[in-house]
């Protein structure tokens, strides 16, 4: 079982905000990292750290958390958003180790 | 430009081993830490493990403790993802993806830099 929680599915209409959550006790202490898989695709990263967008990635992605809560809100969603997406940060039972959540697959309406 | 690239689809009996190439270029190979993710059919992503390309040193997700091994050939800039004792559940896409070998810090926070360059995926089938 994952210790990052992820609801397994998110709609949004077109155009509108939408915010998906990871929640996990790693997070208190740990910002979450967020991936962006298409089907038949390699995920790609869409945010780390606080709030930080790797190049490429459109403004609309953006990051936060709070307590042991990391959230990714897509703002002004777009057809091509409609993905997989996961949170992943650092696994609570030792250094170096890392943990990816269940996924939440956002169907953009 | 920087890529990685993997190996081919290996079909393997239950019981076997595996061991999957991930081969970078465009990039400082020893700046760069390299992890190991896979994903079984329909489902999620599974973190498998982590390798220092630097020294070499490993760390695995106790699911694979004792049947992956990660290495790495700093001539040819390439890791390897060996697991043992293959099932039917080990029938997955692995990929290989590199991450800065720093940590930051913001506030009471500590953070990774991401896992920003994947491989294409290594397609393994398990069957009899």
């Amino acid at each position: 079982s994952s210790e990052l929680t992820q609801d397994p599915a998110v709609s949004v209409a077109l155009g509108q905000t939408v915010r998906i959550t990871c929640q996990g006790d790693s997070l208190r202490s740990y910002y979450a990292s967020w991936y962006q898989q298409k089907p038949g695709q390699a995920p790609v990263l869409v945010i780390y750290g606080k709030n930080n967008r790797p190049s490429g990635i459109p403004d609309r992605f953006s990051g936060s958390s709070s307590g042991n809560t990391a959230s990714l809100t897509i703002t002004g969603a777009q057809a091509e958003d409609e993905a997989d997406y996961y949170c992943n940060s650092r696994d609570s039972s030792g250094n170096h180790l890392r943990v990816f959540g269940g996924g939440t697959k956002l169907t953009v309406l | 430009q920087v890529q990685l690239v993997q190996s081919g689809a290996e079909v393997k009996k239950p019981g076997a081993s595996v061991k999957v190439s991930c081969k970078a270029s465009g990039y400082t190979f020893t700046s760069y830490y390299m992890h190991w993710v896979r994903q079984a059919p329909g489902q999620g992503l599974e973190w498998m493990g982590i390798i220092n390309p630097s020294g070499g040193s490993t760390s695995y997700a106790q699911k694979f403790q004792g049947r992956v091994t990660m290495t790495r050939d700093t001539s040819t800039s390439t890791v390897y993802m060996e697991l043992s004792s293959l099932r039917s559940e080990d029938t997955a896409v692995y990929y290989c993806a590199r991450e800065e070998q720093q940590k930051g810090v913001e506030g009471i926070y500590y953070y990774y830099y991401g896992m920003d360059v994947w491989g294409q995926g290594t397609t393994v089938t398990v069957s009899s």
